[in-house]
């Protein structure tokens, strides 16, 4: 059964550390989203991947935030320097969208990665 | 500007009764609309989904109602099941595909 993979599934860090948070998405995917789910608020659209390329990270604080595609295999967001204030859950999903036939999959989450940041 | 709302931030249903879960969205150009459940310390899984072209998918105990006019969805669940306990989210999308989410909704069922 094919699953989105996130790892570290958690992480407690000090400020001013570097977070990086890795997220393998389902073989044969083309769409790749972070969010992060704060405990007030719901899903944060953080940054959006198509075939590995940046579609929208206007989501992202851009001095501290940083998501790539380094291969289709691989997902990464990092935080450098890490606040408190970024203490959430980040997940991870993947999605077919096939824009010729219009035909979009659901999304499929990753567990997520749980960062505290003291 | 909230795009999507989810008013009540969580319900409580008898088991067996039905469970109505709802979501207003403002943008008439949503086209795909989508319920995600999350249980604790998991990511939300893919529930059960609707197209602007129909009012109504059924899928078991599970049915999504869409009122494209009032621009408003909902779930139902019949019978409602302990294991439906969870936070349910709705989350339309464009058709970039971009899906823009609700806050959700705790439902809990009580024995």
């Amino acid at each position: 059964d094919a699953r989105v993979t996130q790892t570290p599934r958690h992480k407690v860090t000090e400020m001013g550390q570097e977070v990086t948070m890795r997220c393998q998405p389902i073989l044969g995917h083309n769409t790749v989203f972070w969010y992060r789910q704060t405990m007030m608020q719901g899903l944060e659209l953080l940054a959006y991947f198509r075939n590995r390329a940046p579609l929208d990270d206007s989501g992202m604080p851009k001095d501290r935030f940083s998501a790539e595609m380094p291969d289709a295999t691989l997902a990464t967001l990092k935080i450098q320097p890490s606040e408190p204030r970024d203490s959430a859950v980040y997940f991870c999903a993947s999605g077919l969208v096939l824009f010729e036939t219009g035909v979009n999959s659901p999304l499929h989450f990753g567990n997520g990665t749980r960062l505290t940041v003291t | 500007d909230q795009q999507v709302k989810q008013n009540s931030p969580s319900l409580s249903v008898q088991e067996g009764r039905i469970s109505i879960l709802n979501c207003d969205y403002t943008n008439s150009m949503f086209d795909y609309f989508l319920w995600y459940k999350k249980y604790p310390a998991e990511g939300p899984t893919f529930l059960i989904s609707i197209s602007s072209i129909k009012d109504k998918n059924e899928d078991g105990r599970f049915t999504v109602f869409l009122n494209k006019s009032a621009k408003h969805l909902s779930l139902h669940i019949v019978p409602s099941q302990p294991g439906d306990s969870a936070v349910y989210f709705c989350a339309l999308t464009p058709p970039d595909y971009q899906l823009i989410w609700g806050a959700g909704t705790k439902l809990i069922i009580k024995p």
